[in-house]
């Protein structure tokens, strides 16, 4: 089944202690990208890439890295996160380029205490 | 920057009957994609509906079509025939083609009442 997984799907975590969230796709998608959903503010993008060793900044990348080593994966690094870091993150893919259509997957629900 | 605007927080529809979603989007791009994403309470974001600017005819997927009027610079969603499972927020968003980015707008949440 053609899909973008991530894990986890719910963490909880103190500032300060860095961690991972993963995202792999299975549909040799070129275009991977991060977004974060807080309320009344819709979706942000956090960072995106258009192939292998290319990434660049989205609208909100303060506090987080990134890393596409293979097609397949684009984990989302947080080094030191903070209460702000708050909130619910989507991972999404797209054939070539974001114009096409992406795929998301089901969100990880992060809370930083 | 690139901007969208969904002026209405919240819509309610009666089941079998047609409601419009809004949204303005503001940019000086001329190449550029549009899209309706549906996030049920399960919070899985799915396609609803794509349209690229340089086309001028009006996107449809069954019951759901968009009014696309590119010199206005509006996008809005109309779902006929409404049903329950329709009942989720609706976001509008942007692609940049310059930028590379999808930018969303506020979010939509609609309500289908039996």
């Amino acid at each position: 089944e053609a899909q973008v997984t991530q894990n986890p799907r719910y963490l909880i975590t103190v500032t300060g202690k860095k961690l991972t969230v993963t995202c792999s796709q299975n549909m040799n998608h070129e275009y991977m990208s991060w977004y974060r959903q807080d309320p009344g503010l819709g979706l942000r993008q956090i960072y995106y890439s258009m192939n292998v060793e290319v990434t660049d900044k989205g609208d909100v990348p303060e506090g987080y890295k990134v890393s596409r080593k293979e097609k397949r994966n684009f984990p989302l690094i947080l080094e030191s996160p903070s209460p702000n870091q708050t909130s619910l993150y989507f991972c999404a893919s797209s054939t070539r380029t974001g114009q096409e259509t992406q795929y998301f997957g089901p969100g990880t629900r992060l809370l930083v205490l | 920057a690139q901007t969208v605007t969904q002026s209405q927080p919240e819509m309610s529809v009666q089941e079998a009957e047609t409601v419009t979603l809004s949204c303005t989007y503001d940019t000086s791009e001329s190449d550029y994609y549009l899209f309706w994403y549906k996030q049920p309470p399960s919070r899985q974001m799915i396609l609803v509906i794509r349209q690229e600017a340089y086309k001028q005819q009006n996107a449809t997927e069954n019951r759901f079509s968009v009014n696309f009027q590119k010199a206005a610079k509006s996008f809005s969603l109309k779902i006929s025939d409404s049903q329950l499972g329709d009942a989720a927020m609706y976001f509008c968003a942007y692609f940049s083609q310059g930028a590379q980015k999808l930018v969303f707008g506020q979010g939509t949440r609609l309500t289908i009442n039996p």
